[in-house]
């Protein structure tokens, strides 16, 4: 059964940084596209990163040098860092498995509050 | 910038048809763009229901189709039910990697 648990949200203070997890189970994080989609408060999805399973990396304009995709084959793990943070990155962060040109597979998401 | 345009609301009778639409800022949304639509219901991650502009994921009920009409993508609804109550988004892949939502559509069944 395929699962992804994420985790690493939390709150931090404008300018801070964090690393967001995604563990994935029932597939092989490496061998997959991945991605990392959010969602502020009361509003819609919001596209952020992509990775596929050659490395290259994609990022939406709002977060490109502020954010890093990465995985961890040995753990099975899709990481987001997440630096350089502000108010208007305030969401829950998802992971998603992309297939076959769709989101098949999501996490239950991580909320980040970015607060003083 | 692409945006991509959702109605942010749509009202349906139960047993009524519904057609939520997808399009372009600039320009037509062909099959190219690789449609693929979303349910959500609130405190819940999103649940696909259709992709390649027209292949309905594992599980999703025959009600639910897609389409390419006239310029936009389309999710049809047939015969709504009150659970199809919920927020559904659209997004587009722009190629290279980059991705867009649209801005969603609240369907109200009643």
């Amino acid at each position: 059964e395929v699962q992804l648990v994420e985790s690493g949200g939390g709150l931090i203070q404008p300018g801070g940084s964090l690393r967001l997890s995604c563990a994935a189970s029932g597939f092989t994080v490496s061998s997959s596209y991945m991605t990392w989609v959010r969602q502020a408060p009361g509003k819609g999805l919001e596209w952020v990163s992509y990775i596929y399973s050659g490395g290259s990396t994609f990022y939406a304009d709002s977060v490109r040098g502020r954010f890093s995709i990465s995985r961890d084959n040995s753990k099975n793990t899709l990481y987001l860092q997440v630096n350089s943070l502000r108010a208007e990155d305030t969401a829950v962060y998802y992971c998603a498995r992309a297939y076959d040109y769709s989101f098949d597979y999501w996490g239950q998401g991580t909320l980040v509050t970015v607060s003083s | 910038q692409t945006v991509v345009t959702q109605e942010p609301s749509f009202s349906v009778s139960p047993g009524g048809t519904a057609t939520l639409t997808c399009g372009l800022s600039s320009g037509s949304v062909s099959t190219s763009y690789y449609p693929s639509w979303y349910q959500q219901t609130p405190g819940q991650a999103p649940r696909t229901l259709i992709y390649k502009t027209n292949t309905r994921s594992s599980g999703v009920p025959d009600r639910f189709s897609g389409s390419i009409l006239g310029n936009k993508a389309a999710l049809t609804i047939t015969g709504a039910q009150a659970d199809d109550e919920s927020d559904y988004y659209c997004v587009l892949y722009l190629g290279s990697g980059v991705w867009v939502f649209g801005g969603g559509t609240k369907l109200t069944v009643l």
